[in-house]
């Protein structure tokens, strides 16, 4: 069975400061997504990382897989106050043929402190 | 641009009572469709899929249905609703290399 862990669960940071979220997956996938979640809210697509070596970035945030070591990381460089959120990883794989699914890590929350 | 709808938003429903959570997609068609929870405080858990009309898998065994009537319609159920049931529910589409989730629909069962 797939495993998706994420650590930390719980972040609590000062603005300015820089800090990584790790995403480990237990078995092969290409895809691997990042996402956040503000409270009583649906998810909001971040990055979408398609390849081993892929690096995506964003604002002050960055995303890069390995999918050789099934690990992704989500970087924060000088945090701002509007990056506190619940961050989720998930890895992609197939179900069926023509069909696939998401499978989540346990999400890591983000809180911000002036 | 594809875009889900979900509805209704929020949800408040006894014990035993039937439910029914509809998800429509636009933009695309023949889409992978898919039903996830959120138990609170908690990651994404897929509870159905569906690869075209009238194809239903379930992933988890629970009190809940799944129909998919029309290609862009996708349709929760449940005929007794349990206390167990309460959670944040959302529709997806994806296709390889991107998935887009509903609004989401946050049912209390009291």
């Amino acid at each position: 069975e797939l495993k998706v862990e994420q650590n930390p669960l719980f972040l609590s940071m000062q603005e300015g400061k820089n800090y990584t979220i790790y995403c480990n997956y237990s078995t092969t996938s290409d895809r691997l997504y990042w996402y956040r979640q503000d409270p009583g809210k649906s998810l909001e697509s971040l990055f979408v990382l398609l390849s081993n070596g892929a690096v995506k970035q964003e604002g002050r945030l960055m995303a890069s897989l390995d999918t050789k070591a099934r690990l992704s990381t989500l970087h924060i460089t000088a945090a701002v106050h509007d990056l506190s959120a619940t961050y989720f990883c998930a890895v992609d794989i197939l179900i069926i043929q023509g069909a696939q699914k998401l499978v989540f890590g346990q999400g890591t929350r983000l809180t911000i402190n002036p | 641009s594809q875009t889900i709808h979900q509805w209704p938003a929020t949800l408040v429903q006894p014990v035993g009572s039937p439910l029914s959570l509809e998800c429509t997609v636009e933009g695309t068609s023949n889409p992978n469709l898919y039903w996830y929870r959120q138990a609170a405080g908690r990651g994404l858990q897929l509870l159905f899929y569906s690869v075209g009309i009238g194809q239903i898998s379930s992933e988890v065994p629970q009190n809940l249905s799944a129909s998919r009537p029309q290609d862009r319609q996708f349709i929760l159920s449940s005929k007794k609703l349990l206390l167990s049931d309460s959670g944040f529910y959302l529709c997806a589409w994806s296709v390889p290399g991107e998935a887009f989730f509903g609004q989401g629909t946050r049912l209390t069962v009291v």
